[in-house]
């Protein structure tokens, strides 16, 4: 079976500009997370979907942030304006469904912001 | 806020000897653990997980155990292989269902 994609795989911006991701989950998977994952440090949920609608965004810096998922497969994360302390690898997963169920990742995409 | 820690951040063994790697947890109401391996340039990758509802978990060369009095969780790998190494992750789940992240354990597998 094919994993969690994303793309682009690296991405450098100077503060200030934008930037996007997209995640492609696991095929039938519901439930779709976005996570940042700053250098050495454990990933942090920023959002969560369950089909197309967002379960938790609490941790999500909305004056900066956004995301979403239409139609309940593909997902895009935007910051606008980067800031440097953006710099981190934004990790998407997918799982089945809520609850006790693993969590599959892409491989991330690297934000270096200058 | 609710936090998952790792006792070292580093541990080095030779390689055919057996891993442990710790990890504290501060939730009381976390009844879902897992843990990861994450290694250079790539997302986690699932290991194994362990209900609070157990004490012990074994897989294949790896075992997990939960101590719920103390909140402690530690991952065992047997026959520690070239191959092992990367940074482990612990992750705890309440009853909002997402998993909150410790900062990991670098493990290297000397020759």
């Amino acid at each position: 079976e094919a994993g969690v994609a994303q793309s682009p795989r690296y991405k450098i911006i100077e503060k200030r500009q934008s930037v996007a991701f997209w995640c492609n989950p696991i095929s039938g998977h519901a439930t779709l997370y976005w996570y940042q994952q700053i250098l050495g440090q454990g990933p942090k949920l920023l959002i969560q979907f369950q089909n197309n609608g967002v379960v938790d965004d609490s941790q999500l810096p909305k004056d900066r942030f956004s995301a979403e998922r239409l139609k309940g497969v593909d997902s895009t994360l935007k910051i606008q304006p980067a800031k440097l302390e953006d710099s981190a690898v934004y990790l998407c997963a997918s799982s089945a469904r809520d609850g006790y169920n693993e969590q599959f990742f892409g491989p991330g995409t690297r934000l270096t912001v200058l | 806020g609710e936090s998952v820690g790792l006792h070292l951040p580093t541990l080095s063994v030779q390689e055919g000897d057996n891993s442990i790697i710790n990890c504290a947890y501060s939730n009381s109401a976390s009844d879902y653990f897992i843990w990861y391996k994450q290694e250079s340039g790539k997302g986690p990758q699932f290991i194994i997980d362990i209900r609070s509802n157990m004490d012990k978990r074994q897989g294949q060369r790896v075992t997990v155990l939960l101590n719920k009095t103390v909140k402690h969780l530690s991952l065992q790998i047997a026959a520690t292989q070239p191959g092992d190494s990367a940074v482990y992750f612990c992750a705890e789940s309440g009853s909002a269902r997402q998993l909150t992240f410790g900062s990991g354990t670098q493990l290297t597998v000397l020759p």
